[in-house]
């Protein structure tokens, strides 16, 4: 299958920095990307939907200044967790498919705010 | 707004049995689902993709029906394995959304 490169697999940060996560489509062009996030034993929660070269959409209740998405190019998508805080602490994946066919997803990212 | 639940939330098992895990949608406009497994504190691995025009899908021990009608779909896992002990979740993909279940906690014992 296609291949998703999230990087980085882990992050600590200190509470009250900014901290950038990308998510790579390496054999396909993804005109759409999800990012989502997964608290512990609970299953994963979109937060926002981002097609190539258009503003992400957010899911109800996600901050929007919070969660910065980008989606720059057919192959990469970024997500800033901005004036990051312990709660924020979680793990994050990205997702990434070519119109309504199987998603790829990253290996996903370990967030720490400390 | 689609929500997808599985049931059972989490399911133990001796070696070898058959199991059947169960994914409900409420929204049937979907285009297709999928199921994926995820071992504790890992990413996803991809098993089986249906389309919303087919009706079940296989792989090896694994096979996945669909009833778009009905909301439904499952994973019969055959002649179970240590190896298969892992978190298993559903995914709908609706108008632009992939949106996952509420996900079934399996252990196989020895």
């Amino acid at each position: 299958g296609a291949v998703v490169s999230q990087h980085p697999s882990r992050v600590i940060c200190k509470s009250g920095t900014s901290v950038k996560i990308e998510c790579r489509s390496l054999d396909f062009q993804a005109t759409t990307m999800f990012w989502y996030r997964q608290f512990p034993k609970q299953s994963l929660m979109l937060m926002a939907t981002s097609n190539e070269g258009s503003k992400a959409t957010y899911e109800q209740g996600v901050e929007k200044d919070k969660f910065l998405i980008n989606h720059a190019s057919l192959t990469l998508s970024t997500l800033t967790v901005t004036s990051a805080h312990p709660e924020d602490s979680s793990f994050y994946i990205c997702s990434a498919r070519t119109g309504a066919t199987e998603a790829f997803f990253g290996q996903g990212t370990r967030l720490t705010v400390v | 707004k689609q929500e997808v639940t599985q049931i059972p939330a989490a399911l133990s098992v001796p070696e070898g049995e058959n199991l059947v895990l169960n994914c409900s949608f409420t929204d049937s406009a979907i285009y297709n689902l999928q199921w994926f497994r995820q071992d504790p504190g890992k990413g996803l691995t991809s098993l089986l993709l249906i389309q919303s025009s087919q009706r079940e899908q296989t792989s090896g021990r694994l096979n996945a029906s669909l009833d778009k009608s009905s909301g439904r779909s499952t994973l019969y896992i055959a002649a179970s394995q240590p190896g298969d002990s892992a978190t298993y979740l559903c995914a709908v993909f609706g108008f632009q959304k992939l949106v996952f279940g509420t996900g079934t906690r399996l252990l196989v014992s020895p």
